[in-house]
């Protein structure tokens, strides 16, 4: 099956800094998927994106799905976005619609 | 308002018990899914049924069972065959709209075995 591989793994920023975090995939894809998790464990869409960038406040997506990869930019941060940042690839089939996922980059973010 | 209820939120196991895990969606949503998320892990499927009376094995289904009986519903049993249940599990729905398949996640079960 597909490997989808996240970078970095941990990540400590400071209140108002800016973040990129990377997602790698093995196989081509059709679409994809970024998600956080707070630190009670609930998971968000954030974005869906097969290709080019979508923005949504201080958080934009990009997807370069002939290259393999995709990156989410986090600007200004802020203490509430702490959490876990995965990205995940979907398998339709019907539907249904699975998911799989990176091992996540773990952001906190500090006053 | 639309959305996912997992019960319990915390859940206690003895070795060689099953333990029953549920999930109930108010969404419409067609597809549910269960899903197992280890520390420091990505999340892995388990199981997801498509349909009521209907579902399908994912990437780790050994030592768990599932059932379908109503589109609301759809709980997930951790039998003791699964020889290390101890994790965060994780239930969904999608619903489709075109290409796109929406997301809403529960907000999760944390079962420990004492």
């Amino acid at each position: 099956g597909i490997q989808v591989e996240q970078s970095p793994p941990d990540l400590i920023l400071q209140e108002g800094a800016n973040s990129t975090l990377r997602c790698n995939f093995s196989d081509s894809v059709n679409n994809l998927q970024w998600f956080h998790q707070n630190p009670w464990g609930q998971l968000i869409n954030l974005f869906y994106i097969p290709s080019g960038t979508k923005q949504n406040g201080r958080l934009s997506a990009t997807t370069v799905a002939t290259e393999r990869y995709s990156l989410l930019y986090i600007s200004s941060s802020q203490t509430t976005d702490s959490g876990v940042y995965f990205c995940a690839v979907p398998l339709n089939t019907g539907t249904a619609s699975k998911l799989t996922f990176g091992t996540g980059t773990r952001l906190q973010v500090t006053l | 308002d639309g959305g996912i209820t997992q019960s319990p939120k915390y859940l206690f196991r003895k070795e060689g018990q099953n333990v029953t895990l549920s999930c109930e969606q108010n969404l419409n949503h067609d597809a549910m899914y269960w899903y197992r998320q280890d520390p420091g892990q990505g999340l892995r499927l388990i199981y997801y049924s498509q349909i009521v009376n209907d579902f399908q094995k994912g990437d780790i289904a050994e030592g768990y069972s599932v059932s379908r009986e109503k589109k609301e519903s759809f709980p997930l049993t951790v039998t003791s065959a699964q020889k290390n249940p101890t994790a965060f599990y994780l239930c969904a729905s999608t619903g489709r709209t075109g290409g796109n398949y929406g997301y809403t996640f529960g907000s999760g079960t944390r079962l420990t075995v004492v």
